[in-house]
C-alpha cells in the first residue's frame, strides 16, 4: 500500500497569517500518461463529514475559496491556506488515488493563535 | 447538489454485523463508484473499499478481507456496506462517498460527495 504521511501534525496560525501543511506519499503518485498527480486534500469540522477542496494536487474543488491553493508533484506536497480565516479550523487530510487501495494521511489539525 | 443519505446510528455486540445503507440520487451508480470510509473516534479517515454498481466490481482494504461487503440495490440507488465479526475496535463513524469510476480519474475529482455518516457502536 502507499503509505501518506503528513507533517505538522498540528499547527496554530493567526488570522490573516498563511498556513503550510506538508504531505508525503511512500512511492510516486504522479501518472506519467497524463502528468497528473493522483493528490487530494480535505478538510474536516467537527461533526461533519470531509469536504473535498483540492484534488490533481492543484485543482481546486468548485467553490473553494481561492486562499486554499494545492502544489507538488511525485512524491512531496502542499496545501497552503494564504490568510488564514477563523472558518478554516479544521482538520485536513491527503488522500491518494493513484492506487486502487486509496489511503489517507493521518491528518493535520488547524488551529487559531 | 448531490446528496447521499445514510441510514441510521446502530448499536451491536461483538461478534455480529452491521449493514449500512447509503441512498444515491438516481444516475449515480450509472457513472460512479461508492466508496466507504471509516473514521473511530478522534482519528483519523481509513478508506474501508468500494463498489463500482454498473459493473459490479469491488476492492478493500486488506485488513477488511473476509470481513466486509459492498452490494448495491440499483433499484433502490442504494449502496450497503456490511461488517461482520464485529469487535469494539470497530466503533466509527462509517461514511459512503462518491468516487468516479477509475478510468474517469483523469477527468472527475474524487470523492467529491459523502453522506453524513453513520454512527456504529460495538459494545457489549
Amino acid at each position: 500500500d502507499i503509505v501518506m504521511t503528513q507533517s505538522p501534525d498540528s499547527l496554530a496560525v493567526s488570522v490573516g497569517e498563511r498556513a503550510t501543511i506538508n504531505c508525503k506519499s511512500s512511492q510516486t503518485i504522479l501518472y506519467s500518461s497524463n502528468n497528473k498527480n493522483y493528490l487530494a486534500w480535505y478538510q474536516q469540522k467537527p461533526g461533519q463529514p470531509p469536504k473535498l477542496l483540492i484534488y490533481w494536487a492543484s485543482t481546486r474543488e468548485f467553490g473553494v475559496p481561492d486562499r486554499f491553493s494545492g502544489s507538488g508533484s511525485g512524491t512531496d506536497f502542499t496545501l497552503t491556506i494564504s490568510s488564514l480565516q477563523a472558518e478554516d479550523v479544521a482538520v485536513y487530510y491527503c488522500q491518494q488515488y493513484y492506487s486502487s487501495l486509496i489511503t489517507f494521511g493521518p491528518g493535520t489539525k488547524v488551529d487559531i493563535k | 447538489q448531490v446528496q447521499l443519505v445514510q441510514s441510521g446510528s446502530e448499536v451491536k455486540k461483538p461478534g455480529s454485523s452491521v449493514k449500512v445503507s447509503c441512498k444515491a440520487p438516481g444516475g449515480t451508480f450509472s457513472s460512479y463508484a461508492i466508496n466507504w470510509v471509516r473514521q473511530a473516534p478522534g482519528q483519523g479517515l481509513e478508506w474501508m473499499g468500494g463498489i463500482i454498481p454498473i459493473f459490479g466490481t469491488r476492492n478493500h482494504a486488506q485488513k477488511f478481507q473476509g470481513r466486509v461487503t459492498f452490494t448495491t440495490d440499483e433499484s433502490a440507488s442504494t449502496a450497503y456496506m456490511e461488517l461482520s465479526s464485529l469487535r469494539s475496535e470497530d466503533t466509527a463513524v462509517y461514511y459512503c462517498a462518491r468516487g468516479p469510476m477509475p478510468y474517469d480519474y483523469d477527468r472527475k475529482p474524487p470523492f467529491d460527495y459523502w453522506g453524513q455518516g453513520t454512527l456504529v457502536t460495538v459494545s457489549s
